[in-house]
């Protein structure tokens, strides 16, 4: 399978600060990219669609001024989480497409 | 839209013995069907899929099978071992051609040893 990496894989940030996730396709070039959030014991719930070069479409329910998705290259796309809340704390999995769906590591992300 | 619904939410089997999963899903135009696999603190990873015009589709120990008229699809485990541990997680894509899916609730599998 693909290789993919998300980075940090664990954060930690208090309240009110802004938070950035990487994804990269390591091999391979992912036209589009999901983001993913799961909160523990729960399913993965899509938060937004992006294309390479394009504005992401987000999910009912997401603030897209909170979750700003970039995803300026083939190989990359960040998540910044903005004034991050405790509500926030959660896992986020990029899901990088292009023939095949892959799904990176995940980021946990804990909101003091 | 679609939904995705799948049981049990957890299940212990024996060594050696084997799993069943179930997922039904809403949407008659959902034609993929892929099962992933995910470990504590790691993303999915995908295990097996299956696509409308087949049945049953085997790798090794695992198999998924589809009925699409009952719109159900199981996933199916022989010979489990203590690695297999982990959430299983079916999902249906609902678009044919997009990768939008719609993800079941999730399986807590336990292998005791």
């Amino acid at each position: 399978g693909a290789v993919v990496s998300q980075h940090p894989s664990r954060v930690i940030c208090k309240s009110g600060t802004s938070v950035k996730i990487e994804c990269r396709s390591l091999d391979f070039q992912a036209t589009t990219m999901f983001w993913y959030r799961q909160f523990p014991k729960q399913s993965l719930m899509l938060m937004a669609t992006s294309n390479e070069g394009s504005k992401a479409t987000y999910e009912q329910g997401v603030e897209k001024d909170k979750f700003l998705i970039n995803h300026a290259s083939l190989t990359l796309s960040t998540l910044t989480v903005t004034s991050a809340h405790p509500e926030d704390s959660s896992f986020y999995i990029c899901s990088p497409t292009g023939d095949t769906q892959y799904f990176g590591p995940g980021t946990r992300l804990t909101v003091l | 839209g679609e939904n995705v619904e799948q049981h049990p939410s957890t299940l212990s089997v024996q060594e050696g013995d084997s799993a069943v999963i179930k997922c039904t899903y809403s949407d008659s135009a959902s034609n993929y069907f892929p099962w992933y696999k995910q470990e504590l603190g790691k993303g999915p990873q995908l295990i097996i899929d299956i696509r409308s015009n087949v049945g049953e589709k085997k790798d090794q120990r695992i198999a998924v099978t589809l009925n699409k008229t009952a719109k159900h699809f199981s996933l199916h485990i022989t010979e489990t071992q203590p690695e297999d541990s982990a959430v299983y997680f079916c999902a249906a894509s609902p678009t044919s051609g997009t990768y939008k899916y719609i993800f079941g609730t999730g399986t807590r599998l336990k292998v005791l040893a």
